[in-house]
């Protein structure tokens, strides 16, 4: 079983489309973050949701918008996709926990591609 | 604010060279200090930590002391094979558990 799970892996898209990454932890995981990683693999954190609940929002363009469902889910809504939105894109997940603290668990990533 | 400072790569070696990859950081209070890996096309995965000072993280041959003293968490290992190519990124600990990543270095093992 895949512990973070990401779809779809690829995406090739037209610019000015809206498209939709999805994300799902099967960790009992309290915690769910959205990264992006540019070309030169430079890690960004855009948005962190703790059991349903928004705590992290970076400085994200207003076009990138996150729902959470359910503490499990996390996806990732993108509208009006421009040529500088191509990147992959991580999802990844988190326990709640004060000693004994493992990090985070990530998804194996969306790589999109806007033409 | 916290930071994580690595050095930059790529990085190229020789199979059984040995590997050092500098990382400091910058943190008030005392942060759990993490490496992770990147494999070509996979997204990263936790390859050791250390939750305080001079405790060693190591695994699959990888080891990284946590120094206060000079802020550093250097990851070693003495004979790097031709799967270990791969990015390598440290990262420490802020409010909440939020982890801060640095730029992640590019290694690369030549036969």
């Amino acid at each position: 079983d895949t512990a973070v799970s990401q779809t779809p892996k690829y995406l090739v898209t037209q610019m000015g489309n809206d498209k939709s990454i999805k994300c799902e932890q099967n960790l009992g995981h309290d915690t769910m973050y959205w990264y992006k990683q540019d070309s030169k693999k430079f890690l960004k954190i855009m948005f962190s949701y703790n059991n349903k609940e928004l705590i992290i929002n970076e400085t994200v363009p207003n076009r990138f918008s996150p729902k959470s469902p359910d503490k499990a889910h996390l996806n990732l809504h993108i509208n009006s996709l421009e040529l500088g939105d191509s990147a992959v894109y991580f999802c990844a997940s988190s326990q709640d926990q004060e000693t004994g603290w493992n990090g985070y668990t990530f998804g194996s990533g969306t790589r999109l591609t806007v033409v | 604010g916290d930071s994580v400072t690595q050095m930059e790569g790529p990085v190229t070696l020789s199979e059984e060279a040995f590997l050092t990859i500098n990382c400091t950081y910058t943190a008030t209070g005392y942060p759990s200090l993490f490496w992770y890996v990147q494999y070509p096309g996979e997204g990263l995965q936790l390859l050791l930590k250390a939750t305080k000072a001079d405790d060693k993280g190591s695994n699959k041959g990888f080891e990284a002391t946590y120094r206060k003293e000079t802020t550093s968490f250097h990851l070693e290992k003495g004979s790097v094979q031709v799967s270990d190519s791969a990015v390598y990124f440290c990262a420490q600990t802020g409010g909440g558990n939020k982890l801060t990543f640095g730029t992640g270095t590019q290694l690369k093992v030549e036969l």
